[in-house]
């Protein structure tokens, strides 16, 4: 089956630690999207990359890495500079043309 | 460049119609529309790529007023399925070209009653 998944689906960090959310698609697709919803929020865009190799910084970039060394994958990792890194975490593909983005089923990231 | 959705919520009974507005203030190049059930991810419902352009899907149709910059989601004869967050996603235009990107707005939440 063709999709994105992104594991795990709960995910548990104390404060101050790094952790790294796993996203991977086998659409064949060139761009990748990380978002974070917050209730009332909406989606707000972190990063995202059109092509391997290469990323640029969405809107609330401060605090997140990524890397993307292969065409199938680009984890994101909240850093311990995140100041609230509790949220839902979207990871969303899309192919050449119209920009039409397929999202994975989230992680939900809380941080005690 | 985040579009501006309205309303914020809608509560209707089955059969009933909706309408949900997606206003950008800055050029489009193109408009998307998602359904998110709670602790879901959003599914991709159309896309819209021309000024005055209509889609549909179902009973849910969508139009885009490119002169407007704005674009509308019509549910229609709507159905206990059809409850969820609706965005609006937009694309748009930096001197001609586009940023690989969309902008999302922060949803309509949509609830139907039986």
């Amino acid at each position: 089956d063709g999709g994105i998944t992104q594991s795990p689906k709960y995910l548990f960090r104390k404060e101050g630690q790094n952790v790294t959310l796993s996203c991977e698609q086998n659409l064949n697709h060139d761009a990748m999207y990380w978002y974070r919803q917050d209730p009332g929020q909406g989606l707000r865009l972190i990063y995202y990359s059109q092509i391997v190799n290469d990323f640029q910084k969405g809107d609330i970039a401060e605090g997140y890495s990524v890397s993307r060394e292969k065409k199938e994958s680009f984890p994101l990792t909240v850093t311990s500079a995140q100041k609230n890194p509790t949220a839902f975490y979207l990871c969303a593909s899309a192919g050449r043309g119209w920009n039409t983005q397929y999202f994975g089923p989230g992680t939900r990231l809380t941080v005690l | 460049q985040q579009p501006v959705q309205s309303p914020q919520a809608v509560i209707l009974r089955e059969g009933e119609d909706a309408v949900i507005n997606c206003s950008s203030s800055k050029a489009l190049y193109s408009v998307h529309w998602y359904r998110q059930k709670h602790g879901e991810a959003p599914v991709f419902l159309m896309i819209l790529l021309k000024g005055g352009e209509q889609k549909g899907h179902d009973k849910i149709s969508a139009s885009f007023n490119e002169k407007k910059q704005q674009s509308s989601l019509y549910l229609t004869a709507s159905q206990l399925s059809y409850s969820g967050t609706y965005f609006c996603g937009t694309e748009i235009t930096d001197r001609g070209s586009t940023l690989g990107r969309l902008y999302f707005g922060r949803g309509t939440q949509l609830t139907v009653w039986p």
